[in-house]
């Protein structure tokens, strides 16, 4: 079966450090892989998806940045970080465009 | 991005009553819904999902009605338990697209 990891859980950073939250999925391949962030009481933003390795499409104009150095790994990151980066930041995968999405557990991002 | 609202932010219903949560959507050309429950502090999981060729699909307490002349989704649960306590999204693929778009979401709290 398709597992889907995501970490750290929670992580607190000073405005200016960076980031980088991993995701990594099992048991499939080729999977179309997404980063939405989530703020306090709102719905999901998509930031990045990606169908393959090295390609990336961003829905958003941002502080982030994603990559793909594996079929199975997408990486979200940030230089430095700003206030208004924190939020929940989910991992999903799908085997493609019409296929529902499974999520990862969340990393809740607090800038200080 | 597509628009992809819910009608109540949020709903609160007594243990052991139905529940209905809708959604209504904007385009026409979506073909795929899929309704997601997220608890608190985790990630989004699936609930049920439909296609534009059927009015209704049934699991397991939940039911989900699709007009697409009035672009309107539902989500019936029936005999809603504590556990049923959450945020429910209900995300929309337009069979153009290449991603799902998701509301804001409506918290349905349960009392017992």
């Amino acid at each position: 079966s398709q597992t889907i990891h995501q970490w750290p859980a929670t992580l607190v950073q000073p405005v200016g450090s960076p980031l980088s939250l991993e995701c990594t999925v099992e048991g499939t391949s080729n999977p179309n892989l997404y980063w939405y962030r989530q703020a306090a009481g709102r719905g999901l933003q998509l930031l990045f998806y990606s169908v393959g390795i090295g390609q990336i499409s961003s829905e958003v104009p941002q502080n982030l940045s994603a990559s793909r150095p594996q079929d199975r790994q997408f990486i979200l990151s940030s230089k430095k970080l700003l206030l208004s980066d924190s939020g929940f930041y989910l991992c999903a995968w799908s085997r493609g465009y019409s296929d529902g999405y499974t999520f990862g557990s969340g990393t809740r991002l607090t800038v200080v | 991005g597509e628009s992809v609202g819910l009608h109540l932010p949020t709903l609160s219903v007594q243990e052991g009553d139905n529940s209905i949560i809708n959604c209504a959507y904007s385009n026409s050309a979506s073909d795929y819904f899929i309704w997601y429950k997220q608890e608190s502090g985790k990630g989004p999981q699936f609930i049920i999902d439909i296609r534009s060729n059927m009015d209704k699909r049934q699991g397991q307490r939940v039911t989900v009605l699709l007009n697409k002349t009035v672009k309107h989704l539902s989500l019936q649960i029936a005999a809603t338990q504590p556990g049923d306590s959450a945020v429910y999204f209900c995300a929309e693929n337009p069979s153009t697209g290449n991603q799902f778009y998701f509301g804001t979401g409506t918290s349905l709290t349960v009392i017992p």
